[in-house]
C-alpha cells in the first residue's frame, strides 16, 4: 500500500540548468496537487492537476514553471532555467477524489538545490 | 480568502509536559481545518483534521485540536510530550476546496 512516492529526492541543478521532479500518486488516486516551501515558510500551492488535465496553475511563477499529469506515467514538476531563488523542497499530494480534495496525502517531498 | 497564524515559530516543552501550539485562521466559509507533522527531511504527516464534525478532534499519538468558530482557532495539543514528538507542525485550511493554505510552522524541541 505504497504512499505518494516522489523522486529525486534531492537534486542539485547548477543556474540555467533544467529541473524535473516526479511525482507518483497513491494508488486509485487520480488529483495530484504540487505545493513549495520556501526556508523558513509554509507550503505554497502551485498547481492542480488530473490526469491529462492542468485544473488550476494559479499558484505557478509565470515563465520556466510547468507541470503535467499524463494519462500514463508521474506527474512531472518541470522547472526550466533554474535560478538560485528556485531552491526550495517541493512537495507533491494526492486525493481520491474531487469532492474529497482536501483530502491530501503528501509525498516526501524533493528538495532542490541550485548552485 | 484563507490565511493561517501559527503563534510562536519555536516552542520547547520538557519531556512529559503539556504540549500546546496556537493555530488561529480566517475562512469566509466553514472551514476544513487540518494540523501536520514534518519529521526532519521527511513529508508531511497528517496528524488530524476537521470536516465539521465534532469540534474536538482526535488525532494520531495522542494529539488533539478543538476547533472554536467564536475564536476562529484550531489549538493542537498532547498531554504528555516524548521525545519523538519533535518535529514541526503545520496548520492548514481548506475552504472546501483543493488549496490548502498552510501557516508557517512552528518547530517543536523536546527537553530531557
Amino acid at each position: 500500500n505504497a504512499g505518494v512516492m516522489q523522486n529525486p529526492r534531492h537534486l542539485v541543478r547548477r543556474r540555467g540548468q533544467e529541473a524535473r521532479l516526479r511525482c507518483s500518486p497513491m494508488k486509485g488516486h487520480s488529483h495530484v496537487y504540487w505545493y513549495r516551501q520556501l526556508p523558513e515558510e509554509g507550503l505554497k500551492f502551485m498547481v492542480y492537476l488530473q490526469k491529462e488535465n492542468i485544473i488550476d496553475e494559479s499558484g505557478m511563477p509565470k515563465e520556466r514553471f510547468s507541470a503535467e499529469f499524463p494519462k500514463e506515467g508521474p506527474s512531472i514538476l518541470r522547472i526550466q532555467q533554474v535560478v538560485r531563488g528556485d531552491s526550495a523542497a517541493y512537495f507533491c499530494a494526492s486525493s481520491p477524489s474531487s469532492d474529497r480534495a482536501y483530502e491530501q496525502y503528501f509525498g516526501p517531498g524533493t528538495r532542490l538545490t541550485v548552485t | 480568502a484563507q490565511s493561517v497564524t501559527q503563534l510562536g515559530s519555536h516552542v520547547s516543552v520538557s519531556e512529559g509536559a503539556l504540549v500546546l501550539l496556537r493555530c488561529n485562521y480566517s475562512s469566509s466559509v466553514p472551514p476544513y481545518l487540518f494540523w501536520y507533522v514534518q519529521y526532519p527531511n521527511q513529508g508531511l504527516q497528517l496528524l488530524l483534521k476537521y470536516t465539521s464534525a465534532a469540534t474536538l478532534v482526535k488525532g494520531i499519538n495522542d494529539f488533539e485540536a478543538e476547533f472554536k468558530k467564536s475564536e476562529t482557532s484550531f489549538h493542537l495539543t498532547k498531554p504528555s510530550a516524548h521525545m519523538s514528538d519533535a518535529a514541526e507542525y503545520f496548520c492548514a485550511v481548506s475552504d472546501n476546496d483543493y488549496k490548502l493554505s498552510f501557516g508557517a510552522g512552528t518547530t517543536v524541541t523536546v527537553r530531557a
